[in-house]
């Protein structure tokens, strides 16, 4: 029963370059999150997802940045023109329901560079 | 606003000797709780979580941590520590009307020497 899977692990951009990283939640889940971890500090929510709709992006810068998750496929999270500030681990969560006690289960996370 | 905060962003113990990660919480109402730990270039593993009923919450690798609405607070221990538990633990709440959206502290990263 594989958990959360995200890829790729590790992502190097140049400056100006489009990052795209993909999330595969659990088998069943139909509930995704996006957090970004910058360095020395903990994660912070950026977007919560179900099929096709986007619930909460409260947590998403306004600009350059974008999430979706289609009727098939992995959620994708995506992010143009990145700048050296965008330098993050990027981790994805799955809930199997939406109630509030519903467990998240995390994916090993992309950590992303921009040079 | 809401806040998670973790007292300590470095702890360090001895084998064997008692872990206690502090973890308070800022909410009118009180918010789901939880406890992750990540290992070095890992994503997150949940330890334990309180929701409702009993206050204790008992997780994997021997740990457990208390819901004390009076003072805000679920402290993580574990009696006795392993070298196996040298990672970083981060405390996590889902506040009211939050949409599942989980609110970590900075995270405390444990430190465990022979």
């Amino acid at each position: 029963n594989a958990g959360v899977m995200q890829n790729p692990r590790h992502l190097v951009r140049r400056r100006g370059q489009e990052a795209r990283l993909r999330c595969s939640p659990m088998k069943g889940h139909s509930h995704v999150y996006w957090y970004r971890q910058l360095p020395e500090e903990g994660l912070k929510f950026m977007v919560y997802l179900q099929k096709e709709n986007i619930i909460d992006e409260s947590g998403m810068p306004k600009e350059r940045f974008s999430a979706e998750f289609p009727k098939e496929g992995p959620s994708i999270l995506r992010i143009q023109q990145v700048v050296r500030g965008d330098s993050a681990a990027y981790f994805c969560a799955s809930s199997l329901g939406a109630r509030a006690q519903e467990t998240q289960y995390f994916g090993p996370g992309t950590r992303l560079l921009v040079l | 606003a809401q806040s998670v905060t973790q007292l300590g962003s470095h702890v360090s113990v001895s084998e064997g000797a008692l872990v206690l990660l502090r973890c308070n919480y800022s909410s009118s109402v009180p918010p789901y709780l939880f406890w992750y730990v990540q290992y070095p270039n890992q994503g997150l593993q949940l330890l334990l979580k309180y929701t409702t009923g009993a206050t204790l919450v008992k997780g994997i690798n021997g740990f457990e941590a208390e819901f004390k609405k009076s003072e805000t607070s679920f402290h993580l221990t574990k009696p006795s520590a392993h070298m196996s538990d040298a990672a970083e633990y981060f405390c996590a709440a889902l506040l009211s009307g939050g949409y599942n959206k989980l609110i970590f502290g900075a995270g405390t990263r444990l430190a465990v020497h022979p």
